[in-house]
């Protein structure tokens, strides 16, 4: 069965610093990845997708990179803002359209 | 931003009472998800539907159902609602073929409380 986790659960940086979050799934088979952003009470917004054939994305100051091989993917984030505070998940789809979700990362950015 | 929209926002219904979700898109996606949201547990796959009148269960259908009579609605229904069953409810959309093949793209969610 495939899992899905995301390390820490809890994150808290000062404005203006790079920071990484981590995404690891146990079954390498998987056809997309997908990173989102979720604010509080509200539904969540597709950050960035990555497909099987492609190893990273970027959007702005976002770079998301697959190594399926080791079962992570990565979420760069530049410069980070307190804008930037907001629980990121990432989702997995086995190439079943139905997508397995980590239970995310909560991110504080402090100004 | 994608064009789902759910209904109710928020509900709050007592042990034992039908309750029905609904979920309407404008983009004409194949697939639609219901997923719920808890503490602890992240978001967790309801029943997804592959066309009208095609559905299947997630992991955690128990107490569910669904129904898809048209392209752009997929209702979720709780039979006799329980305790155990207040979440909040999101429906998500997404469609084969095209650049970015399988995205998936969420509405706004459902707060449903059982009394």
């Amino acid at each position: 069965k495939q899992e899905v986790t995301q390390i820490p659960a809890a994150l808290s940086v000062p404005e203006g610093e790079n920071l990484v979050l981590n995404c690891s799934f146990t079954d390498s088979a998987i056809y997309n990845l997908q990173w989102f952003r979720q604010d509080p009470g509200k539904g969540l917004t597709s950050l960035l997708l990555i497909q099987s054939s492609q190893r990273e994305q970027t959007s702005g100051r976002l770079n998301a990179s697959l190594d399926k091989s080791s079962g992570r993917s990565t979420l760069y984030i530049a410069a980070s803002q307190p804008g930037d505070s907001a629980t990121y998940l990432c989702a997995v789809e086995p190439g079943t359209y139905k997508y397995i979700f980590g239970t995310g990362t909560r991110l504080k950015v402090l100004a | 931003d994608a064009g789902i929209t759910q209904s109710p926002r928020h509900k709050v219904t007592e042990t034992g009472t039908p309750v029905t979700l609904r979920c309407h898109q404008t983009e004409n996606h194949r697939y639609m998800y219901w997923y719920r949201q808890d503490p602890g547990h992240g978001l967790r796959l309801i029943h997804y539907s592959y066309g009208v009148k095609d559905t299947d269960k997630g992991e955690v259908s128990d107490g569910y159902s669904v129904s898809r009579s048209k392209t752009e609605d997929f209702l979720l229904t709780l039979e006799s609602a329980t305790s155990s069953q207040t979440s909040v409810y999101f429906c998500a959309i997404s469609s084969p073929g095209g650049t970015n093949t399988g995205e998936l793209f969420f509405g706004e969610g459902s707060r449903l409380t059982v009394l």
